[in-house]
């Protein structure tokens, strides 16, 4: 059974860091092809993708927050961590992260975490 | 500004048949293969269909995905209450070299 499932603080400050971790089991992103990605969506409003690192250690990254992102993965661990420096109001969302097989598609989503700017 | 582009909102009756389109480009959907997931009232999304018009193992087959040029589209026939959901077309973007999403479609089941 493939689970993921974020945590990670709800309340953060204006110009504070967010760190938030991916926990997943029931697959291993040191296989060949495998991903896991951070999507967002604020409050009432879209989708919006933000990193994907790969069992190779590639990272993509969204270019309108790359300087702001980092995303590592601890393979023995089972969890991928996103970091997001410089938070501000338009920051809160629900971020989601998400198992990436095939490329551009996210098959499996965590539950989502609230991350509230304020 | 999303990079994909469908309808804000869709409608229809019980038991008829709606489509929600997506259009993108040559570097997104012109190129790459598209998903359509459902997000239901406060969840995740969940994939409906994926490279164009594949069904996940043990997905309904009241959801059918098409694919034309840089446009693509999901039907859903024999509408439910419980559709009523948002809907998002996703497509890896060769320029942007990620995945884009659309703006996202909410059906309402009248």
């Amino acid at each position: 059974q493939i689970t993921l499932k974020e945590s990670g603080p709800t309340l953060v400050r204006p110009t504070e860091t967010l760190t938030l971790t991916c926990n997943f089991s029931g697959f291993s992103l040191s296989n060949f092809g495998m991903g896991v990605g951070w999507i967002r969506q604020p409050p009432g409003k879209a989708l919006q993708w933000l990193a994907l690192i790969y069992w190779d250690d590639d990272v993509r990254h969204s270019p309108s927050l790359k300087n702001r992102l980092s995303v590592t993965k601890d393979t023995s661990k089972n969890h991928v961590v996103l970091t997001l420096t410089n938070m501000g109001p338009v920051d809160t969302a629900t971020y989601f992260c998400a198992r990436s097989v095939t490329t551009g598609s996210f098959d499996y989503w965590g539950p989502g975490s609230l991350v509230t700017v304020s | 500004h999303s990079e994909l582009t469908q309808p804000p909102s869709v409608s229809g009756a019980p038991r008829q048949r709606v489509t929600i389109s997506c259009s993108g480009s040559s570097s997104n959907i012109g190129n790459n293969g598209v998903t359509w997931y459902q997000q239901l009232p406060g969840q995740a999304p969940k994939v409906l269909i994926y490279y164009d018009d594949r069904r996940p193992s043990g997905g309904s087959d009241r959801f059918s995905g098409s694919k034309s040029g840089t446009s693509a589209s999901l039907a859903i026939s024999g509408l439910q209450s419980e559709d009523e959901a948002d809907y998002y077309c996703g497509a890896w973007d060769d320029g942007l070299n990620g995945p884009v999403f659309g703006g996202g479609t909410k059906l309402a089941v009248l």
